[in-house]
């Protein structure tokens, strides 16, 4: 019930093009779900967050689309570029830290190239 | 502002030798401080978490262990370090306030750690 799922794997988009990444959840006690971008040999970096009382959350390019009645969320990064080339990660969590919740759990990742 | 610092940035140990890894946090008080690996293109395993200092919880049975010694200094160490101890080793801190805490978490630039 904590796991995460993140789809797909590796994905290539070129320049300008709509890069999509899904992610799914099974524990219904979450209520925060971030997406982090990753560089080679640097940290994890919010990239941006949604909590469930919203379908949609928009930042730049950068778009997570929520739907809580199937457990899953996605990050749209709308017209593509060459440095948006990274591993992104979805994650879940509840939004309060206590014992055992509020700890994030991580999708395995998503390498994602754009290609100029 | 918030900032986490990270050393070393890469460290090689031979099997069998201790391991110190050091954390710390500037720009805040009373955080809630997180020790994560990740294995080469893998997601992010939570190894400990702190809420408080010397207050350490395992999330994962391991040779490692974690020691929080200020409010904003959060140490990894390991006595003999065992191959399987390679990887990418990040500290991450949200806010904490009296036990409760909400997200997000925000990761320093980690240790590189290869073990020969």
């Amino acid at each position: 019930q904590q796991q995460v799922k993140q789809s797909p794997q590796s994905l290539i988009v070129q320049k300008g093009g709509i890069s999509i990444i899904n992610c799914a959840y099974e524990n219904t006690a979450f209520d925060y779900f971030p997406w982090y971008q990753q560089f080679p040999g640097k940290g994890p970096a919010l990239l941006i967050a949604i909590r469930p009382d919203v379908s949609e959350k928009k930042e730049g390019r950068f778009t997570i689309s929520f739907n809580k009645s199937a457990k899953q969320f996605s990050l749209h990064i709308m017209d593509s570029q060459p440095g948006d080339s990274a591993t992104y990660f979805c994650a879940a969590s509840t939004q309060q830290f206590s014992g055992n919740t509020g700890k994030l759990i991580f999708g395995q990742g998503t390498t994602l190239q754009v290609k100029p | 502002s918030q900032t986490i610092h990270q050393w070393p940035a890469t460290l090689v140990q031979p099997v069998g030798s201790p391991l110190s890894l050091e954390c710390t946090v500037e720009g805040t008080s009373n955080p809630n401080l997180y020790w994560y690996r990740q294995a080469a293109g893998r997601g992010l395993q939570l190894l400990f978490y702190s809420v408080g200092i010397g207050q350490i919880s395992s999330e994962v049975p391991q040779n490692l262990s974690a020691s929080r010694p200020q409010d904003r200094q959060f140490i990894l160490s390991s006595k003999k370090l065992l191959l399987s101890d390679s990887g990418f080793y990040l500290c991450a801190w949200s806010e904490g306030l009296t036990g409760y805490v909400g997200q997000p978490q925000h990761f320093g630039d980690g240790t590189r750690l290869s073990i020969l």
